[in-house]
């Protein structure tokens, strides 16, 4: 069974581009998630989709990030304009209940 | 915010040596995660822990949901070379219908030559 695949797995970019990431879940696995991750620490939750519905997005900066999943199945996360404290690793999950597996996550260095 | 301490932060160990590391919370949860995270992956999941009391094992991981709810701890016995790497606790609340994780900031295992 395949697992969650992200793309890109680097990202290198100048502060105010754009910049966005892929998901796609494990198949079957309702429920994604997006996750920020800073070294040394654990990952931060940005946003949850029910299907196609994002159920919990409160810790999503909205001003800049935007988040999509219209088909109920891939996501995409975007940035626009990326800042330099974006600089991060991106992770995506999926979950039918409790267990929440991972994607290898995108690396994205903002220079 | 909701917090969870996990310690040690890090760990200097002898290859063959034991493991243990904890997780501990004002909360009590109704779901105890145990993940690894090494260089450039994501986190993979090791031990899902879903009763208080709980013990289960994973091949030399074993990791036990406290009877208070608000701790979890997790064994490695004999470590090996490949189990360097990042753990991370990670914990549902208890009466949180959305699944919510709420994470410990890891414990680093390093494993002296």
């Amino acid at each position: 069974e395949a697992g969650v695949v992200q793309s890109p797995r680097y990202k290198i970019i100048e502060k105010k581009q754009p910049v966005a990431f892929w998901c796609n879940p494990i198949s079957g696995h309702n429920t994604l998630y997006w996750y920020r991750q800073n070294l040394g620490q654990g990952p931060e939750l940005l946003i949850r989709y029910e299907n196609e519905e994002a159920v919990d997005d409160s810790q999503l900066p909205k001003d800049r990030f935007s988040a999509e999943r219209l088909k109920g199945v891939d996501s995409t996360l975007k940035i626009q304009p990326a800042e330099l404290g974006d600089s991060a690793v991106y992770l995506c999950a999926s979950s039918l209940a409790n267990e929440q597996f991972f994607g290898p996550g995108t690396r994205l260095t903002v220079l | 915010g909701q917090q969870l301490n996990q310690s040690p932060q890090s760990m200097f160990i002898q290859e063959g040596e034991d493991v243990s590391m904890n997780c501990t919370s004002s909360s009590i949860f109704n779901t105890w995660l145990w993940y690894k995270q090494e260089p450039g992956e994501g986190p993979v999941l090791l031990i899902a822990l879903y009763k208080a009391g709980e013990l289960t094992s994973n091949g030399r991981l074993t990791a036990q949901f406290g009877i208070t709810r608000k701790d979890s701890f997790l064994n490695i016995s004999a470590s090996i070379p490949s189990d360097v790497g990042i753990y991370f606790c990670a914990g549902q609340l208890l009466g949180d219908s959305n699944y919510q994780l709420i994470w410990g900031a890891g414990t680093k295992l390093i494993i002296k030559p």
